[in-house]
């Protein structure tokens, strides 16, 4: 039982390049988020899905996209990486009102 | 949208004593859930305590606990007994059915521990 995992846990982009990250749960949970968290400050929430196939913006979406196929899976793309993405992401997954278990992290820089 | 507040960004505390971290949050639902969030240099998010808003009883695990003010919106850790293992970054966090249960996070409070 792996829990939360995230692939990859780093990566460094140059301004302009695109990746994705990948969030993976194997509990059957229903809700997963995507949050990041900058010096200084908390987590702040992306976007979230409250089950498969659907999606949702959360208070700092602009510049990300997200995808859902499947309902292990959560997905967060970035199409054209800027400096100010650079951050810790943290993918979390719940069954509904329930804790939230979040995943170790990916460290990306956008140089 | 909830706002929560730590008012402390850095705290010591000598090894077996005790320490409180506030935190302080602004809602007018009736019906959400807190939570302090232990983060060590792993980065890992680690759930140290959580309290229902509907319950008068302050929740308490083992050394930690909390004293939750509703009408005054507080929610303050204690930690007893303090182990050089607790010092980290904590979380205090408002989460309510908005947002799909998404968790509004305060910045943070360093703990040090000092032997």
């Amino acid at each position: 039982n792996a829990g939360v995992t995230q692939t990859p846990k780093f990566r460094v982009l140059k301004t302009g390049q695109s990746m994705t990250l990948l969030c993976a749960q194997d509990m059957n949970h229903e809700y997963m988020y995507w949050y990041r968290q900058d010096p200084g400050m908390g987590l702040r929430l992306i976007h979230y899905s409250v089950g498969e196939g659907t999606t949702a913006k959360g208070e700092v979406p602009d510049g990300y996209n997200v995808s859902r196929l499947k309902k292990q899976n959560f997905l967060l793309g970035l199409e054209s990486a800027a400096p100010s993405q650079t951050s810790v992401y943290f993918c979390a997954s719940s069954y509904s009102s329930r804790q939230q278990f979040f995943g170790p992290g990916t460290r990306l820089t956008v140089l | 949208a909830q706002t929560v507040t730590q008012s402390q960004p850095e705290m010591s505390v000598q090894e077996a004593e005790t320490v409180t971290l506030s935190c302080t949050y602004d809602t007018s639902e009736s019906d959400y859930y807190l939570f302090w969030y232990k983060q060590p240099p792993s980065r890992q998010m680690i759930l140290v305590i959580r309290q229902e808003a509907y319950k008068q009883q302050n929740a308490t695990e083992n050394r930690f606990s909390v004293n939750f003010q509703k009408a005054a919106k507080s929610f303050s850790l204690k930690i007893s007994d303090s182990q050089l293992g607790d010092a980290a970054m904590y979380f205090c966090a408002y989460r309510s059915a908005q947002s799909g249960y998404a968790l509004n996070f305060g910045k943070g409070t360093s703990l040090l521990v000092t032997p």
